[in-house]
């Protein structure tokens, strides 16, 4: 499903690195949302937007921050990124806060 | 703060077999529980959801039930098959209230034919 795009796919990143991890969208959602998922944990929340002035912190915000330069664009970076950072991060989308559409994840490994 | 607990963890049925993964939330303002499937390398996908003003929901051999007075809902898939293999999750949300998703630890659900 293309109508979320994450990039990169994977990445290798050295510790203390900045990286970003880019999600967009052709669904016209308002409302896009970052988790990372951990075998045993499930999908924790980092962050969340519900429009381009809109920005609020998830379950697990410490050591991200997120972008959001348009309506279809929502970023997330790990200013200087930890090995306990590695992790499958995914974008999702949703119109009304239901029957979200997620991305297809991004497999992010700090070394 | 808002919390979802699943089990199991790990699930192994024969096909066939009934397969029943449970979940309990701890808002009790939570008015929307999806189910989600993730197979191997692959994005989370809805396969069904309830709302909270529904106790139970059948789409062909998967249902969910609902039981607000105790916060716990339930998936059941019933005549089970090796392509139901997947890593399944339940969340909750305060749907008119932004939507953000709790999501359950996951179950992992082996279909051994």
């Amino acid at each position: 499903d293309a109508d979320v795009t994450q990039t990169p796919r994977n990445r290798i990143t050295k510790t203390g690195k900045r990286i970003m991890l880019e999600c967009s969208q052709t669904k016209g959602h308002d409302r896009m949302y970052w988790y990372r998922q951990d075998p045993g944990l499930g999908l924790r929340l980092i962050y969340y937007s519900f429009d381009v002035k809109d920005i609020n912190k998830g379950e697990i915000s410490d050591g991200y921050s997120v972008s959001r330069q348009a309506q279809a664009k929502f970023s997330l970076s790990l200013e200087s990124a930890i090995p306990n950072q590695t992790a499958l991060y995914f974008c999702a989308t949703s119109e009304r806060g239901d029957g979200y559409t997620f991305g297809s994840g991004t497999r992010l490994t700090v070394v | 703060g808002e919390n979802v607990e699943q089990h199991p963890s790990t699930l192994s049925v024969q096909e066939g077999d009934s397969a029943v993964i449970k979940c309990t939330y701890s808002d009790s303002a939570s008015n929307y529980f999806p189910w989600y499937k993730q197979e191997l390398g692959k994005r989370p996908q809805l396969i069904i959801d309830i709302r909270s003003n529904v106790g139970e929901k059948k789409d062909q051999r998967i249902a969910v039930t609902l039981n607000k007075t105790a916060k716990h809902f339930s998936l059941h898939i019933t005549e089970t098959q090796p392509e139901d293999s997947a890593v399944y999750f339940c969340a909750a949300s305060r749907y008119n209230q932004g939507g953000k998703l709790i999501f359950g630890q996951g179950t992992e659900l082996s279909v051994k034919p």
